[in-house]
């Protein structure tokens, strides 16, 4: 089965930068996927790793450890729009886009 | 081009009743994602469709069910309601594959 962690939430300041960390035990992985969500929203996909290293993608960077089973989102000049739930969700082998998800990072971004 | 859609947006049903609730992909896409929200939980996976078949189940009761139509619609049904099916029904859609899939808006399932 699939274990996923991450900190259920997070408190920062706007235009500063945050971390927020993700660690999964998994049978069998395919590929790692960030999503944000609003709340009342759908999840809207942010990135997607499925080989170590880091993805950059505008304000929004993504590192992925297959080796730790760690994975963190990384979010840079930080705007009050991005207080959200940050979902980290982890695809199994053979599962199509079947995702297991954890429970999410509620991000609260202040003045 | 049109994303995810369901309906409705919010059901409010007594317990021991059914619903349902539709979906319609993306355009072009096959693969139909079913995921219950409930309050302080993660999405935890319900069903997955693809060309009209059911490929894989997540760990739900056999009250859960659903099916995927020649156009790659679907429909969720949850019979017999209970209080603590009360959640957010997510729908997501992809190509078959390794792509991302993408998120409908939801319908809100409220059982009293």
């Amino acid at each position: 089965g699939q274990n996923i962690d991450q900190p259920t939430e997070m408190t920062a300041t706007e235009g500063a930068i945050v971390q927020i960390n993700c660690t999964y035990q998994t049978s069998g992985f395919n590929g790692l996927f960030w999503y944000q969500q609003h709340a009342g929203e759908a999840p809207t996909f942010l990135s997607y790793n499925v080989l170590d290293g880091l993805e950059e993608k505008g304000r929004f960077s993504s590192f992925l450890s297959r080796s730790k089973g760690y994975s963190y989102l990384l979010l840079k000049e930080l705007q009050m729009k991005d207080s959200a739930s940050y979902l980290c969700a982890v695809r199994p082998t053979g599962g199509g886009n079947k995702l297991t998800f954890g429970t999410g990072t509620q991000l609260k971004v202040e003045l | 081009e049109a994303g995810v859609t369901q309906s409705p947006t919010h059901l409010i049903k007594t317990r021991g009743q059914q619903a349902t609730l539709r979906c319609s992909p993306i355009s072009g896409h096959t693969s139909v994602y079913w995921y219950q929200q409930a309050l302080g939980l993660g999405l935890q996976f319900l069903l997955w469709y693809d060309e009209g078949e059911e490929r894989n189940r997540g760990n739900f009761p056999p009250r859960f069910s659903g099916r995927q139509f020649p156009n790659y619609s679907s429909e969720l049904n949850v019979n017999a309601l209970e209080l603590e099916d009360s959640a957010l029904y997510l729908c997501a859609s992809s190509l078959l594959g390794n792509t991302e899939a993408f998120f409908g808006q939801g319908t809100r399932l409220t059982v009293v």
